[in-house]
């Protein structure tokens, strides 16, 4: 069974710049996840989607934005890129019916806006 | 609204001690309730699940957690570490039908030799 995968590992912008992270899902799972998790900080809900369509937002303007294609995978885009966006993005599926959002994560992309 | 609060952001234990990290929650309704653990330049993995049912749940690694209801706590414990343990690890907590974890803020765990 393949986990959830991410790429690329790191990557560094500059402010203003644009970035789109990307993620295939774990063998068997529809729903996936974004966080942001910043230095010292737990990981903080960015948004899901389900059957290609968001299903959720956390507290993030709409400069971050994302799509899920028919294979489950997924990306993260991020406009307008700020000095704050600096973090860990982590991406996490879970298994199609699950109600108990037991999520599987991604060991992440090391995005550094300069 | 969900939250977690883990309140000791830095535990050092000598190797063979035990250890507990605390995590104490706030929901107004029933909770399913996680601990991750991320190893440096890592991401999270799931190292054990309160999800109902027995309120004493194990890891394949010795970690254990009980869930208390009135105290509102799932705190993890380990009557032994091991090196192996440095980590940082998080609580985390989600409702029924929710589609995010809310996460606290991290406990780094150094184990001394």
């Amino acid at each position: 069974e393949t986990g959830v995968t991410q790429s690329p590992t790191h990557l560094i912008k500059t402010r203003g710049q644009q970035v789109t992270l990307r993620c295939s899902s774990q063998s068997g799972h529809n729903t996936v996840s974004w966080y942001q998790q910043a230095l010292g900080q737990g990981p903080q809900f960015i948004f899901q989607y389900y059957r290609e369509e968001e299903n959720g937002r956390g507290n993030f303007p709409p400069r971050f934005s994302g799509l899920q294609f028919p294979n489950y995978s997924s990306e993260l885009n991020v406009n307008a890129l700020e000095l704050d966006d600096s973090a860990l993005y982590l991406c996490a599926s879970k298994r199609a019916g699950s109600s108990y959002n037991e999520q599987f994560f991604g060991p992440g992309t090391r995005l550094t806006v300069l | 609204a969900q939250s977690v609060t883990q309140l000791d952001s830095q535990v050092p234990v000598f190797e063979e001690a035990p250890v507990e990290l605390r995590c104490n929650y706030s929901s107004s309704v029933s909770v399913y309730l996680f601990w991750y653990v991320q190893y440096p330049n890592q991401g999270l993995q799931l190292l054990l699940k309160y999800l109902s049912g027995s309120t004493l749940v194990e890891s394949i690694n010795g970690f254990e957690a009980e869930f208390n209801k009135s105290q509102t706590s799932f705190h993890l414990r380990k009557p032994s570490v091991h090196i192996s343990d440095t980590a940082e690890y998080f609580c985390a907590v989600s409702v029924f039908g929710a589609n995010n974890l809310f996460f606290g803020t991290g406990t780094r765990l150094t184990v001394i030799p």
